[in-house]
């Protein structure tokens, strides 16, 4: 099992701030096939990122993704006060699929 | 629009069964693989497994593999989730999703708890 350790557990920044969120997995992640979503209270997880640094559509460009092999990265470039939520990496090359365990971005 | 709505959560008792449905919309149901997702209150998500489009090939999490079951019949347009031998650890919210790769469309979530 490909097991995610995402880092910071929880940021805390401010509207306007960059926001960088690490994801390290165990193994290499085949073909870079990595996601980030974001979660808010009582709603579905929104697809954000996947193949580690495609957007998925709709999603604004302050999003962006990187990394490759076992680490990667979300960067928010510049927060917006609707970013603030829970955000989880997910490797999808391997089975069983695997997710971090998240980092929670709330408001400084 | 695309959409998937689960329905059949609700309490049940440790060692019981239920089953979920997934009724999706607004794509053509039969060709596309499809992703049981759970996420117990208050934690991440967790992976329970998939089915491809004929429902020939089924994959699932080692801690489900032989309590669960996920079927679909595309000709009622419906994905289930079997659940049987119930443990207070699968109680968790539950997601449909499209999809077993890129998963854009994930529906509401239906509600299991494992109580007695």
């Amino acid at each position: 099992e490909n097991v995610l350790t995402q880092t910071p557990g929880t940021l805390s920044l401010s509207p306007g701030e960059r926001a960088t969120l690490s994801c390290r997995a165990s193994q290499r992640v085949y073909m870079n096939f990595l996601a980030w979503f974001q979660q808010k209270p009582g709603q579905a997880p929104r697809l954000l990122i996947y193949g580690a640094s495609n957007r998925a559509a709709g999603i604004p460009d302050r999003f962006s993704g990187s990394g490759s092999g076992t680490d990667f990265t979300l960067t928010i470039s510049r927060l917006e006060p609707e970013d603030f939520a829970v955000y989880y990496c997910q490797q999808y090359g391997s089975t069983p699929r695997t997710f971090g365990q998240g980092t929670q971005l709330e408001i400084k | 629009e695309v959409q998937l709505v689960e329905s059949g959560g609700g309490l049940v008792q440790p060692g019981g069964s239920v089953r979920l449905s997934c009724a999706p919309s607004g794509f053509s149901f039969s060709t596309y693989w499809m992703t049981w997702v759970r996420q117990a209150p208050g934690k991440g998500l967790e992976w329970v497994g998939y089915i491809n489009p004929d429902g020939s090939e089924r994959v699932y999490l080692d801690s489900v593999k032989d309590r669960f079951t996920i079927s679909r019949d595309n000709a009622k347009n419906t994905l289930y989730l079997q659940m049987n031998s119930l443990r207070v650890e699968d109680t968790a919210v539950y997601y449909c999703v499209r999809g077993h790769t890129v998963t854009v469309h994930w529906g509401q979530g239906t509600l299991v708890t494992v109580s007695s």
